[in-house]
């Protein structure tokens, strides 16, 4: 067990519509990062959030959106979803960032399937 | 631009033996190198670290990897295959900028054979 945790753990929708993961860190982790898993994309980095604030941005597409609240707890929000949108969804925190040094610590995933 | 290559899908080998997994990148700077593994149904877990200092790194469950800079490569070996290390291995490169994002690679699939 890392120490985060996402929900929910699976998620069945219908195209089109709006979906939102959620991410808890490590106790005391500052940083937050999604990352998608997809049978042809692989692993990307989508978007890195340090305390509250957006601190890099990957291959998100622009109907995706995330943020960071006060408790560093994090969410995803995924809308107008598409077929191609189907994939694992991780959270990984760290306690720090600007330091690859500082190991990540993944979560289980949400498995997202739109059909 | 950076990146990671795992030139292996899919690798069979039987339990007991030797085992190698290929990781090349393309960074302009010393990287900071990373293998995970993902069993089934599971987050990404660490194996082992790269940042500077003995280019042979000992990881957990009995891994290590080899930093070898004049081939851009990162491999990770094993001496000898247990059943439970069927699983996913993703090799990854720390992005350059005042971030910690990983660049991963598409991935190795390891299957063991009884």
């Amino acid at each position: 067990d890392s120490g985060v945790t996402q929900t929910p753990k699976h998620l069945i929708t219908a195209t089109g519509q709006r979906v939102t993961l959620r991410c808890s860190p490590r106790s005391g982790d500052l940083s937050v990062y999604w990352y998608q898993q997809s049978l042809d994309q692989g692993l990307q980095f989508l978007i890195q959030y340090y305390n509250g604030e957006e601190r890099a941005k990957g291959n998100i597409l622009e109907r995706f959106s995330a943020q960071q609240f006060p408790d560093l707890h994090s969410e995803l929000n995924l809308s107008s979803l598409e077929l191609g949108d189907s994939a694992l969804y991780f959270c990984a925190s760290s306690p720090l960032t600007g330091n690859p040094v500082n190991e990540q610590f993944f979560g289980p995933g949400t498995r997202l399937t739109v059909l | 631009a950076q990146s990671v290559t795992q030139p292996d899908i899919h690798i069979t080998v039987s339990e007991g033996a030797s085992l190698e997994l290929r990781c090349n990148y393309s960074y302009g700077a010393t990287p900071y190198l990373f293998w995970y593994v993902q069993s089934p149904g599971q987050g990404l877990q660490l194996l082992l670290k790269y940042f500077s200092g003995d280019t042979l790194v000992q990881g957990i469950k009995g891994f290590e990897a080899e930093f070898k800079r004049s081939q851009s490569s990162f491999n990770l070996r094993k001496p000898s295959v247990h059943w439970s290390d069927a699983a996913e291995y993703f090799c990854a490169v720390g992005a350059s900028g005042n971030t910690g994002k990983l660049i991963f690679g598409q991935g190795t699939t390891l299957q063991v054979k009884p």
